[in-house]
């Protein structure tokens, strides 16, 4: 079974753009969650996605946004982007992430430099 | 509400020293609890995970956890380091929904030749 994929591994952009992020979950997951991870504030949840609503939010702007299709893959878009959005963009996957015992599986994230 | 704090972000030892990292947790609701860990440009993966029943959990590569609820703790432990264990190790405790987690701020460990 493959594993969680994320589009594209590495982006560059400059502030005041808009930047949009993709995630495949395993197949046959439908929960998603997007996690940011930053050298000085570490792992933050940014938001969870299960059957294309949003299940869950973290304290983010709300220049940070997701969807969910159909299919269980899952984008995040980031507009108006400032210099501390740089970071690691990590999608997580669970069967149905209802329960906190589920395994979340990590894709190997998409590293976002904005200069 | 939970939270994680992982004590120590930089935990060096010698190869075949004993590895030791630790976690103390916080959850209003008995939580679940993992531990994953991150090499370099690369996600998060699962080492080890406590829901119910024993407490001394077992993971891969020789790791293994001991969830003590009177301590809120689950530390993590491995008996001998090998050079290949060098890397970041988060915490991280969930509740209610595994798909929220709450990570800690990670211990990157040292494996010294």
């Amino acid at each position: 079974k493959a594993g969680v994929t994320q589009t594209p591994r590495y982006l560059i952009k400059t502030r005041g753009q808009q930047v949009t992020l993709s995630c495949s979950p395993i197949s046959g997951h439908r929960s998603v969650s997007w996690y940011q991870q930053t050298p000085g504030q570490g792992l933050q949840f940014l938001f969870e996605y299960f059957s294309e609503t949003q299940r869950n939010k973290g304290n983010f702007p709300g220049r940070f946004s997701g969807r969910q299709f159909s299919n269980s893959r899952s984008e995040m878009n980031v507009s108006t982007l400032e210099l501390g959005d740089s970071a690691l963009y990590l999608c997580a996957s669970s069967s149905t992430g209802t329960g906190g015992q589920e395994t979340q599986y990590f894709g190997p994230g998409t590293r976002l430099l904005v200069l | 509400a939970q939270s994680v704090t992982q004590l120590g972000s930089h935990v060096s030892v010698s190869e075949g020293a004993l590895v030791l990292l630790r976690c103390n947790y916080s959850s209003s609701v008995p939580p679940y609890l993992f531990w994953y860990v991150q090499y370099p440009n690369q996600g998060l993966q699962l080492l080890l995970k406590y829901t119910t029943g024993a407490t001394l959990v077992k993971g891969i590569n020789g790791f293994e956890a001991e969830f003590k609820k009177s301590e809120t703790s689950f530390h993590l432990t491995k008996p001998s380091a090998h050079m290949s264990d060098a890397a970041e190790y988060f915490c991280a405790v969930s509740a209610t929904n595994a798909g929220k987690s709450t990570f800690g701020d990670g211990t990157t460990l040292t494996v010294k030749p």
